[in-house]
């Protein structure tokens, strides 16, 4: 089966400029996350969506980062404005509900670096 | 903050059985241990999962000990390939669960020819 694709695999943009970051989760996946981790360190949970609803966005930075997932299935993340410390690979999963034992699935991730 | 405590890095020998510790006293009666690993330049990996027995599955083994508070997961042949960052998560599994996975700093393995 086809798994989590994420575009771009990369991208580099200047401080205060804005970038978005799209993710196609697996069919048939009803809950997406994403995922933001740093360079030497584990990722971290930003925000998590049960189909088009936000189960947790305790972690997510709301005066920059929003995310979306309009139709319960593809979501974007998007940083308007970026800071030098978002640099980081942005990771997208996904699993087929988030309680019980669903195993996550991840994407390639996306490499930000912010100049 | 992750509930784990794991070494940083760890060396094995090709073909020798790869023994990854992880310590986890403050575990919950109602969580499960999960092993996740995350190869350079990729997404992590799902390898296994338990929550007090002993569990095998086509990637590794986990070991879980008797009171809980700590676990090993097996890598039975070490390949090139298992090179990577291993971690060990604690997650709570039911139906009011949001599923988030805490992530600590992991084991970084390097498997040796």
């Amino acid at each position: 089966e086809a798994g989590v694709a994420q575009s771009p695999r990369y991208k580099i943009i200047e401080k205060r400029q804005s970038v978005a970051f799209w993710c196609n989760p697996i069919s048939g996946h009803a809950t997406l996350y994403w995922y933001q981790q740093i360079l030497g360190q584990g990722p971290k949970l930003l925000i998590q969506f049960q189909n088009n609803g936000v189960v947790d966005d305790s972690q997510l930075p709301k005066d920059r980062f929003s995310a979306e997932r309009l139709k319960g299935v593809d979501s974007t993340l998007k940083i308007q404005p970026a800071k030098l410390e978002d640099s980081a690979v942005y990771l997208c999963a996904s699993s087929l509900a988030g309680g019980g034992n669903n195993e996550q699935f991840f994407g390639p991730g996306t490499r930000l670096t912010v100049l | 903050d992750a509930k784990t405590t794991q070494p940083t890095s760890m060396d094995c020998a090709e073909g020798r059985a790869a023994n990854l510790p992880c310590n986890h006293s403050t575990i919950s009666g109602n969580e499960y241990v999960y092993w996740y690993r995350q190869i350079h330049s990729q997404g992590p990996q799902y390898i296994i999962h338990g929550l007090k027995n002993n569990e095998t599955n086509e990637m590794a083994s986990l070991i879980i000990t008797e009171d809980r508070k700590s676990s090993t997961l097996i890598l039975p042949h070490a390949t090139l390939r298992d090179t990577a960052v291993y971690y060990c998560i604690v997650r709570v599994a039911g139906s009011s669960n949001t599923g988030k996975l805490i992530f600590g700093q992991g084991t970084t393995l390097q498997v040796k020819p």
